[in-house]
């Protein structure tokens, strides 16, 4: 068992709809969940993270950590097509330099 | 006034041989990283340097040797290589602190390798 799974999808949508994106892990002691954004042919980018769990908004992206469960989700509402790449999650233990990643779920959004 | 920059942006050489990846940011930061990345767009750690010292050594064939003259810079050289090589090799550095918060990785823009 990969200890980050994430649904590589792809995930097509239609613009202005609300995208749920997931990950699960097994390692509990993760305490950093963060989300990257990767376009094609670029490296991947920070969007946005989290400590421990609980939600946290930024503009149009929420990230939302359920460590009881150890599920972690991004929201993007009003889909833009300018939000297709795709999107790693990645965690990481306190004090620790190694950041697990999932395998990334690719993210088409149809104008 | 790229924050980390990886040469060359593609690489395609035969089987067999031995090449190298160079990667430079100038954040000021203490770590550095080789990720691959493979055609389904897993992102893979390899190796990690802090302050030029190895701290993370992933599973990674022997042919594969990382070598960080400074803080600055952290080289990939690959020897005798294979088709399972061909593969986006990302270099990436953040700034941390043992026992500190997070690290935002700060990633290059990926060396293409195609092995022939």
């Amino acid at each position: 068992q990969k200890e980050v799974e994430q649904d590589p999808g792809p995930l097509s949508v239609p613009e202005g709809a609300i995208v749920s994106l997931n990950c699960t892990y097994s390692n509990s002691a993760f305490q950093y969940f963060m989300w990257y954004r990767q376009y094609s042919r670029k490296g991947p980018e920070l969007l946005m993270y989290t400590y421990s769990s609980g939600n946290k908004e930024d503009g149009r992206f929420t990230a939302q950590v359920d460590k009881s469960s150890k599920y972690i989700s991004l929201f993007i509402r009003d889909s833009q097509p300018s939000d297709s790449a795709t999107y790693l999650c990645a965690m990481s233990v306190p004090g620790g330099f190694k950041t697990i990643f999932g395998a990334g779920t690719r993210l088409f959004v149809k104008a | 006034d790229t924050a980390v920059s990886q040469t060359p942006k593609y690489l395609v050489t035969q089987m067999g041989n031995d090449k190298s990846i160079k990667c430079e940011q100038n954040l000021g930061h203490d770590t550095m990283y080789w990720y691959k990345q493979d055609s389904k767009k897993f992102l893979k750690i390899m190796f990690s340097y802090n302050n030029k010292e190895l701290i993370i050594n992933e599973t990674v064939p022997n042919r594969f040797s990382p070598k960080s003259p400074d803080k600055a810079h952290l080289n990939l050289h690959i020897n005798s290589l294979e088709l399972g090589d061909s593969a986006v090799y990302f270099c990436a550095s953040s700034q941390d602190l043992p026992g500190s918060s997070y690290n935002e990785q700060f990633f290059g823009p990926g060396t293409r390798l195609t092995v022939l």
